[in-house]
């Protein structure tokens, strides 16, 4: 199946800086990938839509400034958290569907604590 | 806006038992997923559901979907410990939105010997 490949898969940051995160798909392109965040013990919530060559599609609710999204290849996505704080700590998983648009695959998350 | 409600959330099984997890949502979708996660994981995909009547199994889960009811079931038959993980169901809205999932709050199922 198609794998998507998330890094890194941990990070520890301190207060107000800036964290990046990479999605790439490993053996297919992905025009477009969708970003989601997962509190502890908690559902999964879409906070955007990242867009190749384009920009971001963002929730309701998620603020842009802070959650800088580049889509710069067929390949490859990223998410920057921008002055992290620690209410920005939670796992963000990307996602992007593999070939025939039925599977969505996930990556396997960057679980992020900002102290 | 679309909701989608699982229940049960916790699921304490005995192995060889059969039960089943719901997952009701409220508006029209095209299509359905179930996923499987394990602590501190990412998701592994277990069925995509397309259309009305549809079922999948794979081993001892099997997914079905009646789009007029909207609800899904994912029904496990004679569970064994390895099947101890959270499962989610999550449903798009369709159209341009087939990435967009909005999921279900999760079950957590725990096999017990």
């Amino acid at each position: 199946g198609a794998v998507v490949s998330q890094h890194p898969s941990r990070v520890i940051c301190k207060s107000g800086t800036s964290v990046k995160i990479e999605c790439r798909s490993l053996d297919f392109q992905a025009t477009t990938m969708f970003w989601y965040r997962q509190f502890p013990k908690k559902s999964l919530m879409l906070m955007a839509t990242s867009n190749e060559g384009s920009k971001a599609t963002y929730e309701q609710g998620v603020e842009k400034d802070k959650f800088l999204i580049n889509h710069a290849s067929l390949t490859l996505s990223t998410l920057t958290v921008t002055s992290a704080h620690p209410e920005d700590s939670s796992f963000y998983i990307c996602s992007a569907f593999g070939t025939g648009f039925e599977k969505l695959f996930f990556g396997s998350g960057t679980q992020l604590s900002v102290l | 806006e679309l909701k989608v409600e699982q229940n049960p959330l916790f699921l304490s099984m005995q192995e060889g038992k059969n039960y089943t997890i719901y997952c009701n949502y409220s508006t029209t979708s095209d299509r359905l997923y179930w996923y499987r996660q394990d602590p501190g994981k990412s998701l592994e995909s277990l069925f995509v559901l397309l259309s009305n009547g549809a079922v999948k199994q794979e081993g001892r889960l099997m997914a079905s979907l009646d789009t007029k009811a909207r609800l899904s079931t994912l029904h496990i038959t004679a569970a064994v410990h390895d099947l101890s993980a959270t499962y989610f169901c999550a449903v798009t809205a369709g159209g341009t939105s087939y990435g967009k999932l909005t999921f279900g709050q999760g079950t957590i199922l725990t096999v017990h010997p």
